[in-house]
């Protein structure tokens, strides 16, 4: 079955620590996209990548940092410079050239708690 | 910034009850209004998606409504069950913006 995964589902860690979030698709979509959830928001864009080896600054960029080596993957990086942290991390991937037609296909979301 | 209000944010209901909630945008450089379905530790899944002022869309016993003139969409839930326990999402989609712009979503909650 074709989709989305992101692991893991929760993650804890340190204040101060660097933590990767992981989302990898097999589902042959060229764009892929980071959002983040906070209680009572809409989702907000922190990154996107409409093709390998580049990706565009969303809304909320400030203390994340992404990559995309692979077609397949698009891992996150919450930095110790993200001031707050703890969020639902939620990541997704669509066609590029019909993303906002079709719209997305989703990942499970990961929570991201920082102590 | 760009709001996109659903209302309520969250509705509790019998089964067998009709529900309806609210989308609300600007209408500015409309492209598409789509709508989620996420259900708890789920993946959001696809609904809708209406491009066209009074697109009218229909799945099973959901249904929802477009307005590109004055910024909204309803979405109609006939006959609640305790299945379409959810938050329910609209996104929606402007000419010249590659993104999408997220509602809080309307989480509803069927009693059985």
């Amino acid at each position: 079955d074709g989709g989305i995964t992101q692991s893991p589902k929760y993650l804890f860690r340190k204040e101060g620590q660097n933590v990767t979030l992981s989302c990898e698709q097999n589902l042959n979509h060229d764009a892929m996209y980071w959002y983040r959830q906070d209680p009572g928001q809409g989702l907000r864009l922190i990154y996107y990548s409409q093709i390998v080896n580049d990706f565009q600054k969303g809304d909320i960029a400030e203390g994340y940092s992404v990559s995309r080596e692979k077609k397949e993957s698009f891992p996150l990086t919450v930095t110790s410079a993200q001031k707050n942290p703890t969020a639902f991390y939620l990541c997704a991937s669509s066609i590029a050239a019909v993303g906002l037609t079709v719209g997305y296909t989703f990942g499970s979301g990961t929570r991201l708690t920082v102590v | 910034i760009l709001n996109v209000e659903q209302s309520p944010q969250s509705l509790h209901v019998q089964e067998g009850d009709s529900t309806n909630f609210t989308c609300s945008f600007p209408s500015s450089n409309f492209y598409a209004l789509h709508w989620y379905r996420w259900e708890t530790a789920k993946s959001p899944e696809a609904l809708f998606v209406m491009t066209l002022n009074g697109d009218e869309k229909k799945k099973g016993r959901i249904s929802a409504t477009l307005n590109t003139k004055e910024g909204y969409s309803y979405l109609y839930i006939k006959g609640s069950q305790p299945e379409d326990s959810a938050t329910y999402l609209c996104a929606l989609a402007r000419s010249g913006f590659n993104k999408f712009y997220f509602g809080s979503g309307t989480k509803l909650n069927v009693k059985p």
